[in-house]
């Protein structure tokens, strides 16, 4: 089984200040890894995903994130955020070698940008 | 193109009423999904389909009914609803079921009155 932890429930930045986004997982075997955004009155929409190769995985809207098997952590970042990066956050995970499409979400995090 | 496309946006309904909420992807993705997902909290898998087939069912109440007309096509039919089950319902898809990205729609707001 896999769970992940969002560490942070919400996150207040100023607009142009870098932020970083933390993500833990566990699972006992290995997985692909996912960030979706979701900002007010919208669906999901991905913002980048790890499934193998570089761990520095790079998405839309000047995200990235880092896959760090040691630290079974996958934190998303952004040098310079906007008033726009406003939205709720969604780390998940998914099993490689399961038999199961279930994606296993964490919490959220809300970005909060000021300006 | 990784749009998948949702109907109604909104829907208010009364605990007496049936409905329906329309899902729908051109991508040729062979596995569909319904969430639910209330405020500021993560989607609640309710359903897949796979190849037009039901593979899982997370133990949802019969008052929602899920139905898959064909690849391209979701539907999730609603009778005898709670306030509680008021929520946003979002459908995603995919192209297998296993070890997929998996590409959600707008959602469709829901209110039971």
């Amino acid at each position: 089984a896999q769970s992940v932890t969002q560490l942070d429930s919400q996150v207040p930045v100023f607009e142009e200040a870098p932020v970083e986004l933390r993500c833990n997982y566990s699972s006992s075997v290995s997985v692909y890894l996912f960030w979706y955004v979701q900002y007010p009155n919208q669906g999901l929409q991905l913002l980048l995903k790890y499934l193998s190769g570089s761990t520095l995985v790079k998405g839309i809207n000047g995200f990235e994130a880092e896959f760090n098997k040691s630290q079974t952590s996958f934190h998303l970042r952004k040098p310079s955020v906007h008033i726009s990066d406003t939205a709720e956050y969604f780390c998940a995970v998914t099993s490689i070698s399961g038999n199961t499409g279930k994606l296993i979400f964490g919490q959220g995090t809300t970005l909060q940008v000021k300006p | 193109d990784t749009e998948v496309t949702q109907t109604p946006k909104h829907l208010v309904m009364g605990m007496t009423n049936k409905k329906s909420l329309k899902c729908e992807q051109h991508m040729g993705h062979r596995a569909m999904y319904w969430y639910k997902q209330k405020a500021k909290k993560p989607p609640e898998l309710m359903f897949v389909y796979s190849y037009e087939k039901l593979s899982i069912n997370e133990s949802v109440p019969s008052r929602f009914s899920p139905e898959c007309p064909n690849s391209s096509l979701l539907n999730l039919h609603l009778h005898a609803l709670q306030p509680e089950d008021s929520a946003l319902y979002l459908c995603a898809s995919s192209p297998r079921e296993y070890q997929e990205t998996q590409y959600f729609g707008p959602g469709t707001r829901l209110l039971v009155l």
